[in-house]
């Protein structure tokens, strides 16, 4: 089955500084990676996604990356607010709709 | 309603029992899915349901997790003998056909506390 790893698991900025979560994945099969955002108590949120055929996608503040070779994607955060502090957490999902987390990163942005 | 709804929103209960924890997922969304959250932990995937079927049950931990979707719409998680590490946050998400076509809604979760 899919394994996704993810670093770091905590992470703390500054406001205005950028923040970057890294994510790995095993199965080469995978062909699409979103990431959550959860604030306590709630459930986990779409905030972006990106599909095995496309290298970079970008939403405002927030970009993802994805470099299917190695395996591995990543979140960019760009002038962060305190509103922005929470848990991230990036998936993978196999070809029968199975969809798996990373561990998760909680981001800390302070003021 | 709007979106997903999972009740109840906690359940304590006494190591033995049996447990039911139920998910209303958005109108009209054929896939649904039961992850399995610790603290500090990201969601773990227990059960996923194409309409009426579990489409893959293989996160569910040993045979004393159970879940069923008879009408395709309302889904029921169960637990029978209750243990301690059974205590996590069980979410359900549903997606409108599944993970890979478009965004998984998750509800706000059923805290289950096992003593």
């Amino acid at each position: 089955g899919e394994n996704v790893e993810q670093h770091p698991s905590t992470l703390s900025v500054q406001e205005g500084d950028s923040a970057v979560i890294k994510c790995t994945y095993s199965d080469s099969a995978s062909n699409y990676f979103p990431w959550y955002k959860q604030e306590l108590g709630k459930g986990p949120q779409l905030i972006i996604d990106i599909r095995s055929n496309v290298g970079e996608k970008k939403d405002q503040r927030i970009a993802v990356t994805l470099n299917k070779t190695a395996k591995h994607f990543s979140l960019h955060i760009t002038e962060t607010q305190p509103e922005d502090s929470a848990v991230y957490f990036c998936a993978a999902i196999l070809f029968n709709n199975d969809m798996r987390f990373g561990a998760g990163t909680r981001l800390t942005v302070k003021p | 309603g709007a979106g997903v709804s999972q009740t109840p929103s906690n359940k304590v209960t006494e190591k033995g029992k049996y447990v039911e924890l139920r998910c209303d997922p958005i109108s009209g969304h054929t896939a649904l899915y039961w992850y399995r959250q610790s603290l500090g932990q990201g969601p773990e995937f227990l059960i996923y349901f194409q309409g009426t079927g579990a489409a893959d049950d293989s996160g569910l931990p040993n045979d004393r997790f159970f879940a069923v979707r008879p009408e395709g719409s309302v889904s029921t998680l169960k637990i029978q003998r209750t243990e301690r590490g059974d205590s996590a946050v069980y979410l359900c998400a549903s997606s409108r056909t599944g993970a890979d076509t478009g965004e998984l809604f998750f509800g706000e979760g059923s805290r289950l506390t096992v003593l």
